[in-house]
Formats: structure tokens, sequence, C-alpha cells
């Protein structure tokens, strides 16, 4: 399983792009990366996956280098309500078995 | 509404004294997961099923079992609950669809104190 490495914490202001990366250097060819958000005392629920390149959605994008080693997480104009643990995860495809590791996480806090 | 649901949501034990923790997803998904989270320990993996009368051990599968009799249940058993076992756990649910990575559903937690 990929090994992922986030920051432990990040501060932003209401309104504006938050940036979270990613590192995870021994990525395999066939993984994903994927995005969660958690809030307090609720499960996570999935934000964005990518494979390569960028991937876009109503909530954020994902940014990832030719060389997948890492991946940034990219949340336009944050509000309150985005305080939350953000994790990274990178495994294989669904078929495998158990693939996803979930880290620590970023607590990422938005003040007013 | 697509969900994934467990019961209770908060239990207060003692130790030994057995409980189940129930989880139940209405997705048809074919993979389920329990997963334990602590401070600053983020989410570890207990056990997980690929399908029915399928499962395998997690990162932290000590002092629990699971069973999949049916697809749509995948319940937690801790046999003899210790300290140690207060948690707070998420179970989760998705397809087992090959080549793409699904994404997991998480069911609303239960905090367990083990006294």
């Amino acid at each position: 399983l990929a090994k992922t490495t986030q920051p432990i914490s990040m501060d932003s202001y209401e309104g504006q792009e938050v940036n979270i990366t990613c590192s995870h250097n021994n990525i395999a060819t066939n993984d994903y990366i994927t995005w969660y958000q958690q809030f307090p005392s609720q499960g996570p629920r999935f934000i964005i996956q990518g494979y390569k390149t960028k991937v876009t959605n109503e909530v954020a994008s994902l940014f990832i280098p030719a060389d997948r080693k890492s991946s940034t997480l990219s949340l336009p104009r944050v509000s309150l309500s985005d305080t939350a643990v953000y994790y990274c995860l990178v495994g294989a495809p669904s078929g495998s078995a158990r693939q996803l590791t979930f880290g620590s996480g970023t607590q990422l806090t938005v003040l007013p | 509404e697509a969900q994934v649901t467990q019961n209770p949501r908060y239990l207060i034990t003692v130790t030994g004294k057995k409980l189940t923790v129930t989880c139940s997803q209405n997705m048809n998904h074919e993979y389920m997961s329990w997963y334990r989270q602590d401070p600053g320990l983020g989410l570890r993996q207990i056990y997980y099923s690929m399908n029915v009368e399928v499962t395998d051990k997690g990162d932290v599968p000590e002092g629990y079992k699971v069973s999949r009799k049916e697809k749509r249940n995948f319940p937690l058993i801790l046999e003899s609950p210790s300290p140690n076992q207060t948690s707070l756990y998420f179970c989760a649910s998705r397809k087992n669809l090959q080549g793409v990575q699904e994404t997991q559903y998480f069911g609303p937690g239960t905090r367990l104190l083990v006294l």
C-alpha cells in the first residue's frame, strides 16, 4: 500500500483558496488518488478522485503532476463550513482486496 | 435514500460484556468494512468483507469478530470488550467493480465507551 504524507494542520481565512498537498512517493501504476472530508463525529465523505493531470468537480480540484508522486487538493473560496479533516488516500482499483489506508489527515481550520 | 446505518450510535458497557454493533447498507454493495478512529491515529481498518461469506483482517483486528451472512449486513462483534476498545467506530461500504476505485460510503459512527 502506498504511504501518504500530509500536513497535520492548516489555517485559512474565509474566501481564500486552500491547497493541501499529499506526498505518495511509492504510488503504483494502477493506483488512484482519492480525497475524503470528515466533519467531527461524522463518517468521512468522498470529495474527489483522480489518476493523473487535473480533475475538477463542483466542490474541489485535484492536481496530479506527471510523476504522480504527489497531489494537491484545491478548495476555492473556503467558508467556515469547510473546517474539517481532509484525508488523502492512494490505492488500487476496487476489484482488489483491502487497499485503502487512511492516514492522520490534515485538519483545516477556516477562520472568519 | 442510499445510506449506511449503524446501531447503536452510542454505547457504554463494562469490560467483558459481549456486544454487537450492527451495520446495514441499502446500496447492494459487495464490499463492507469496519474502521475505528482514535485521536491522532486517523481511521484504522479492523475487518473488511469483499462479499457474502468472505471476510478478512484489516490493520487492527485483535479483539473483534465479524460475519457476513447477508449482503446488506456486516455486524461487528466484541466478544470480551476491554477499555482499549473505547473508540469511535465507522462502517463503510462500496461497490466492487474492477478497474476503478469506487467511493466508500460511511455510516454515522458508533461511539463506544468500555469501562
